[in-house]
């Protein structure tokens, strides 16, 4: 069973530029969560979709959107670059959404962004 | 509001030892769940054990204990005999009716052959 998959796995950029992830979960489970992990700030909480909608969402700009797709899959974009969002970013996806307390998230191995 | 403390930012011992990551928690609601992930250098967060939180009972898998103590508010991991394999970062991290997940500062594991 493949796991959680994230492209691009590295990537760089420069100040004001956009990027755009992708996230595919594990076949057959309908959440996705996004994470932002920076070594000050920590594993922080983007957004979390499921069946297509955004069900919750962490304390992050509007330049942070996500949306997902009819087979799961989700992309996460920022916009306008800063030098603060160099982080790695990971996707987890899980069968359940969030709201089940008991779900347990099954990480990819991320996507680590530099901005220069 | 959810906050899950993990105190010890960085840990080394030398192998074969026993190492105990602490982890405190804090929740205003009843119905919890606790959660540890490892973090190798690849950069996945691997599941390792959930608990909720009207099981106390503690957990035991091969070389790995699990501590929950709701008089505490603590949920602390404990590698016995550790070996060099289980150097990564390790994270606590808590769920409750707020229903995100939300993870401690973490605690990087060094094991020395």
């Amino acid at each position: 069973k493949a796991g959680v998959t994230q492209t691009p796995r590295y990537l760089i950029k420069t100040r004001g530029q956009q990027v755009t992830l992708s996230c595919s979960p594990i076949s057959g489970h309908r959440s996705v969560s996004w994470y932002q992990q920076t070594p000050g700030q920590g594993l922080q909480f983007l957004f979390e979709y499921f069946s297509e909608t955004q069900r919750n969402k962490g304390n992050f700009p509007g330049r942070f959107s996500g949306r997902q797709f009819s087979n799961s899959r989700s992309e996460m974009n920022v916009s306008t670059l800063e030098l603060g969002d160099s982080a790695l970013y990971l996707c987890a996806s899980s069968l359940f959404g969030q709201r089940s307390g008991a779900n347990v998230l099954t990480f990819g191995a991320g996507s680590r962004l530099t901005v220069l | 509001a959810q906050k899950v403390t993990q105190a010890q930012t960085e840990i080394s011992v030398v192998e074969k030892e026993d190492v105990t990551l602490d982890c405190v928690y804090e929740t205003r609601d009843t119905t919890y769940y606790l959660f540890w992930y490892k973090q190798p250098p690849s950069g996945e967060l691997v599941f390792l054990i959930r608990r909720n939180s009207f099981d106390e009972q503690n957990e035991i898998s091969g070389r790995y204990s699990w501590n929950f103590q709701k008089s505490t508010s603590s949920f602390n991991f404990t590698i016995t005999a550790s070996q060099v394999v289980d150097s990564a970062v390790y994270f606590c991290a808590l769920k409750d009716g707020a229903q995100k997940l939300v993870f401690g500062q973490g605690t990087r594991l060094t094991i020395n052959p």
